[in-house]
């Protein structure tokens, strides 16, 4: 039971870059969330999604994207990446809302 | 000012000592709490769910305090696995999650 994989767990881009990074879950959970944390902030929600086909705007959404096109699957999209998009990213998923989330292993992610 | 707080440490404590964070948060609409553990360079894990009247599990005990708007966490008899950071995190409605920065707990020989 893999539970919730991300990939790809490192990647370093130039500023302008776009690029996505793919979270998958095997545990039928409606609810699919991504996070960025960074230090001495705690994790920040960036998009979330209560179903396929759904998708709202969390705490610090500018300059992301995403898409929920199937159920075990949810996409952050970076379009143009900014030195200020270099994080960790986390994505999550859960049952039901504002309960126990089982979290990816992270994406670290560099921005130049 | 932040929606959930709590005290970056580091606490340096030996083992066997017993350890408390203390997290607040802003929401009074709060629904639900918990505390996650979070090791170095990797990914979030439950440690445990807060409930109201407060719960424990094994030397883990933690405590709500609506009135006041923290919660608590108590760690006894401390083992040195128990080093790692300790997220507390607060739900005010049925998506939105909010995180704590983490406290950084380290338990010497």
């Amino acid at each position: 039971n893999a539970g919730v994989t991300q990939t790809p767990k490192f990647r370093v881009l130039k500023t302008g870059q776009s690029m996505t990074l793919l979270c998958a879950q095997d545990m039928n959970h409606e609810y699919m969330y991504w996070y960025r944390q960074d230090p001495g902030m705690g994790l920040r929600l960036i998009h979330y999604s209560v179903g396929e086909g759904t998708t709202a705007k969390g705490e610090v959404p500018d300059g992301y994207n995403v898409s929920r096109l199937k159920k075990q699957n949810f996409l952050l999209g970076l379009e143009s990446a900014a030195p200020s998009q270099t994080s960790v990213y986390f994505c999550a998923s859960s049952y039901s809302g504002a309960n126990v989330l089982t979290f990816g292993a992270g994406s670290r992610l560099t921005v130049l | 000012r932040k929606e959930v707080e709590q005290d970056p440490g580091p606490f340096n404590v030996p083992e066997g000592a017993t350890v408390a964070f203390n997290c607040t948060y802003s929401n009074s609409a709060s629904q639900s709490f918990f505390w996650y553990r979070q090791d170095c360079r990797k990914e979030p894990k439950l440690l445990m769910s807060v409930y109201s009247s407060g719960n424990e599990d094994g030397r883990f005990t933690a405590q709500l305090n609506r009135a006041c708007q923290y919660i608590s966490l108590l760690i006894r008899d401390s083992k040195l696995s128990d080093s790692a950071t300790y997220l507390c995190v607060v739900g005010y409605n049925n998506n939105d999650m909010r995180f704590g920065a983490g406290t950084r707990l380290t338990v010497k020989p």
